[in-house]
């Protein structure tokens, strides 16, 4: 089973400073997906950035921007310029390219990252 | 418009009472989701419908009774429900279920008493 890992329970950073929080992915798929999901404390998941697996450009969303490592199965979210509305929790996810079975949709979250933004 | 609608967003509810949980969208997606989200937790996939079918049931207790009447309107039918169940309860859409973004609505907060 795909997992995805967040080894950063907790972050913080300097308004309009830079913040980088981290994503690693188990799978032995070659087409999948890669999304960052954002939920502040009104609750509602916000996709915040995707990256195809094929393509090797990494994706970039206004502040927001991943650098992507395949063959290292990492997936990394830079938010630049930090605000304080970027306080969140921010859970990466995993989709099946492929999808069969039981990973038809089906998103694979990590436990996420808790982004305190302060003033 | 990328938008899911949820309602009620907060619902406290007895042991003994039957309620539900609305989600609609109106983006033509045909794949929708239900998740039950605790605090600090990522979601966790409950039910998963495609063209109005029950795709996925995740070993959901039955007092947790899924209806998708048509397309755009996916209902959470609660009954008997515990305490434990209190929770973010998650309602999401997709074109497909092959096609890769999900779109959140903002939630239902369940409070079982």
């Amino acid at each position: 089973a795909q997992t995805v890992t967040q080894s950063q329970p907790e972050m913080s950073v300097q308004e309009a400073e830079t913040v980088t929080l981290s994503c690693t992915y188990d799978t032995s798929e070659s087409d999948y997906y890669l999304f960052w999901y954002k939920q502040p404390p009104s609750r509602q998941m916000i996709l915040v950035i995707r990256q195809e697996a094929y393509k090797q450009q990494n994706a970039t969303e206004n502040r927001f921007s991943v650098n992507f490592q395949k063959a290292a199965k990492s997936f990394s979210l830079k938010i630049s310029d930090s605000q304080l509305g970027d306080a969140a929790m921010y859970f990466c996810a995993y989709r099946s390219g492929e999808p069969r079975g039981s990973t038809l949709g089906r998103l694979y979250f990590g436990r996420g990252t808790q982004l305190t933004v302060w003033p | 418009d990328t938008e899911v609608t949820q309602t009620p967003k907060h619902l406290v509810m007895g042991m003994t009472n039957k309620k539900s949980l609305k989600c609609e969208q109106h983006m033509g997606h045909r794949a929708m989701y239900w998740y039950k989200q605790k605090a600090k937790k990522p979601p966790e996939l409950m039910f998963v419908y495609s063209y109005e079918k029950l795709s996925i049931n995740e070993s959901v207790p039955s007092r947790f009774s899924p209806e998708c009447p048509n397309s755009s309107l996916l209902n959470l039918h609660l009954h008997a429900l515990q305490p434990e169940d209190s929770a973010l309860y998650l309602c999401a859409s997709s074109q497909g279920l092959a096609v890769y973004e999900q779109y959140f609505g903002p939630g239902t907060r369940l409070t079982v008493t």
